[in-house]
């Protein structure tokens, strides 16, 4: 069954840097569009940053554009998420998730249990 | 502020109907897909409704959606207790080139 584990969260100093990861299994993860989403504290469900199956295609929210970088190992099965320059306001839970159908918009049917991100002094 | 808007809060008796709406405008829910998700806090959201009408494996059907121009409804019948949680809908933007969501509602069972 198609299952997403998130890893590398934690506390980090606001300026700070952290790395998350994503493992994806049991679906051919190189076909698939991988997205991450974020809900801070007392707030909704935010897209942070999407990639194509093959790396070529990425987007940011304007919230994190120039600070975060989304990256894919397409051979390991692995999504990352490089942050960077951390602020407060990016506190939040972050979750992996997974389109139904390859492409995009097809809805976010896999959701990893989400790791929690805390920028604070 | 969402691009998406939706209510903050509705609330039913047991056995209600209740619906939740979620408007948007042509360069997302006009034109793209709408998908709704249940979101139980400390929990991954879980996918509820795909393509604007369209129940996963599993969901039950007294969860329905339906889509009209640039607005997009979830309804739920025959409320049940374990239906309070938050819901969210969600598309895709052209403008902005990426998934949006809406702010979120939060479901009361009375």
């Amino acid at each position: 069954q198609v299952q997403l584990v998130e890893s590398g969260g934690g506390l980090v100093k606001p300026g700070g840097s952290l790395r998350l990861s994503c493992a994806g299994s049991g679906f051919n993860f190189s076909a698939y569009y991988m997205t991450w989403v974020r809900q801070a504290p007392g707030k909704g469900l935010e897209c942070v940053s999407y990639i194509s199956n093959s790396g070529n295609t990425i987007y940011y929210a304007d919230s994190v554009k120039g600070r975060f970088t989304i990256s894919r190992d397409n051979t390991q099965n692995l999504l990352y998420l490089q942050m960077t320059n951390l602020r407060a306001g990016d506190t939040a839970v972050y979750y992996c998730a997974r389109d139904r159908r390859p492409g995009k918009n097809s809805g976010f049917a896999f959701w990893g249990q989400g790791t929690l991100v805390t920028a604070s002094s | 502020q969402s691009v998406l808007t939706q209510p903050p809060s509705v609330s039913g008796a047991p056995g209600q109907r209740v619906t939740i709406s979620c408007t948007g405008s042509g360069s997302n829910i006009g034109t793209y897909d709408v998908h709704w998700y249940q979101h139980f806090p400390g929990t991954a959201p879980k996918f509820l409704i795909y393509g604007n009408n369209n129940r996963p494996s599993g969901v039950p059907d007294r969860f329905s959606g339906s889509k009209s121009g640039t607005s997009a409804s979830l309804a739920i019948t025959g409320l049940q207790a374990e239906d309070e949680a938050d819901y969210y809908c969600q598309t895709y933007d052209r403008g902005l080139s990426i998934s949006v969501f809406g702010g979120g509602t939060k479901l009361t069972v009375l």
